[in-house]
Parts: C-alpha cells; structure tokens; sequence
C-alpha cells in the first residue's frame, strides 16, 4: 500500500484569508498527481491532474504545484471564501488505482 | 448523461443479512472501483475492475464481493453484513490511461445494526 500524507488535518479560516495545504507522495515511479474537492454529503469533484515535475494549474482562485523529485504537491486558495469550505483531497495516480490521502478539511468563517 | 449512478441512496441492515450495491457509468470507462468512506480515514479501495472481465483486490476487500457485469456495470455485495461495514460506499469510473481522473457517483450510506 502507497503512503500518501496530508496536512493539516484541518484547518479554520477567516474569510478573504489565502491558505495552503501539503500532498506528500513517494517520489519514485511518478505517474500523476490529483486534486479533488470533497463538500459534506456529496462526493468527490476533481480539480487538478498533474503529471509533470514543475508542473503548475489554477482555476479561478485555487492553484497547485507539483515537485515530482521530492514527493510534494501544494494547494493554495487565495482570498478564501465560506463557499470554499469543504475537504480536499489528494490522490496519487497510478495505471490502475489511486491511492488517497485522508485529507485537509477547510472550513472558512464569513 | 448521467455520469455514475449509484442504488440505493439510503440502506439499513441487520447484522448477517445481505445486500448488493449497484453501480453504472455512461462515460464508456474502462475502469471502476469501490471505495468506502469513515471518519478520519479518507476513501478506501475495497475492489476495482481494470477492464471488463477483471476484478482486483484493493486496501480492504474482506466481507466484500464483486461483479464486473459489463462495461457499464460494476456491483459490490456483502455476503452477510457487519456492524464494522457501516460506511458511506462511493462508486467512481475513469477512462483507460494513468492521468485520467476518476468520477464519483453519489454514494450510498449503509449502516448495519
């Protein structure tokens, strides 16, 4: 089983408040890096792919990063807001599975 | 175009008794999978099915069963239901290649008393 971590477990922001979460991911055999977003009591929305080392991806107010060589990717929303409140989650990717971090849970405060 | 659709929404068992959750996705995937989801520990890989007509193991597959029955179709059963197997169970579909993304379908809650 591949160890994929993330932190913080959870975090509380104000809104209009930029924060930023951790992916680590073993760094040997890189196929692909996944974000998705997780909002209570519906399932999983995917945000970002990420395939290659340096590789950078935004919408809207969210973005990634992604170092392939060291086994990290970041999420950073920037001026969150109470709509941004749900559970990211991370997943490395590879030919048949994926293998998914627990999460960070943000919640934002209007 | 539904995506992936789940049945039932809702589930409540007794302990040993057995039910199958059905899965279907329109999106001509190769790929499913089932995963359960609990407090604090993320999504699970109970089973997936690479391409139809193959079914592997995944993180936690004991008390579990599947059925590729098609491309479309990918079911789960529980033989005889356990208390430890109240979870919310997500089905989730992607097409052939290792970067292709995996979608959800809406999940079932089960809880087993």
């Amino acid at each position: 089983i591949l160890n994929v971590e993330q932190s913080p477990q959870s975090l509380h922001v104000q809104e209009g408040d930029s924060t930023n979460f951790t992916c680590s991911f073993p760094s040997s055999n890189f196929y692909a890096l996944h974000w998705y977003r997780w909002e209570t009591a519906k399932s999983p929305e995917a945000l970002f792919v990420m395939t290659l080392n340096g590789d950078e991806k935004k919408k809207g107010q969210i973005s990634a990063t992604l170092n392939t060589k060291e086994g990290y990717s970041y999420l950073y929303i920037k001026g969150s807001q109470p709509e941004d409140s749900a559970t990211y989650l991370c997943a490395f990717g590879d030919f048949n599975k994926f293998y998914f971090g627990s999460g960070t849970k943000l919640n934002v405060k209007p | 175009n539904a995506g992936v659709t789940q049945t039932p929404k809702f589930q409540v068992l007794k302990t040993g008794q057995s039910m199958t959750l059905q899965c279907a996705q329109d999106m001509n995937h190769n790929s499913m999978y089932w995963y359960r989801q609990d407090p604090g520990m993320g999504l699970r890989l109970i089973y997936y099915s690479a391409s139809e007509g193959t079914t592997d193991k995944g993180e936690v597959p004991n008390g579990y069963n599947v059925s590729r029955l098609n491309k479309r179709e990918f079911s789960l059963r529980l033989e005889s239901a356990a208390p430890s197997q109240t979870s919310v169970y997500f089905c989730a579909s992607r097409a052939l290649g290792d970067t292709d993304t995996q979608y959800f379908g809406p999940g079932t809650r089960l809880t087993v008393l």
